[in-house]
């Protein structure tokens, strides 16, 4: 059974500090892995997708990595500003376009 | 072109009774998946339905059950609430069910059950 852990479980910076967000996964048989952002309340925001053939992609402040051998991937997050305060969601998926998530790092940027 | 939408946004319910939520995917896409967010934990899958059919489906008892439309939309629903039943209910879409494609979600259903 695919079990997916993020690590840390909060965070809190200041602005403009760079941060690395941490997921590890126990079944390295995966199709790709996603970050998403969640707000308090609402659904999520797909901010990355890393092919299982890929070793990193990149969107704006983001940059996501993957190491499919030891099950891990890291979402860093450069010049980090108050807007980013959200909780961050890794998930893998192993079948179609079924997700196994991690229960997520809930970030605060503070001004 | 309007995001995944789902209604209602709140609902409350007590135990024992039945619930349906709603889902309208993203114009063409044509597979539609359910999950649920308990407070604090990450979303777990009920559900995947894809021109019709069921695709997938997570361990949750026979008490939730769902369906697709020809339009493409989906209704989840959960019979005999139990209070560990509340929680937020996410519906997202996608164009097909391969492997490598992006999933759209909606901005959920919360459920609470008393």
């Amino acid at each position: 059974k695919q079990e997916v852990t993020q690590i840390p479980a909060a965070l809190s910076v200041p602005e403009g500090e760079n941060l690395v967000l941490n997921c590890s996964f126990t079944d390295s048989a995966i199709y790709n892995l996603q970050w998403f952002r969640q707000d308090p309340g609402k659904g999520l925001t797909s901010l990355l997708l890393i092919q299982s053939s890929q070793r990193e992609q990149t969107s704006g402040r983001l940059n996501a990595s993957l190491d499919k051998s030891s099950g891990r991937s890291t979402l860093y997050i450069a010049a980090s500003q108050p807007g980013d305060s959200a909780t961050y969601l890794c998930a893998v998926s192993t079948s179609g376009s079924r997700l196994t998530f991690g229960e997520g790092t809930q970030l605060t940027v503070n001004p | 072109d309007a995001g995944v939408t789902q209604s209602p946004t709140h609902l409350i319910k007590t135990r024992g009774q039945h619930v349906t939520l709603r889902c309208s995917p993203i114009s063409g896409h044509k597979s539609v998946s359910w999950y649920q967010q308990v407070l604090g934990q990450g979303p777990q899958f009920i559900f995947q339905y894809y021109e019709k059919e069921e695709r997938g489906r997570g361990n949750f008892p026979d008490r939730f059950s769902a369906r697709q439309f020809p339009n493409y939309s989906s209704e989840l629903n959960v019979n005999a609430l139990l209070l560990g039943d509340s929680a937020l209910y996410l519906c997202a879409s996608s164009r097909l069910v391969i492997t490598n494609e992006k999933l759209f979600f909606g901005s959920g259903t919360q459920l609470s059950v008393l």
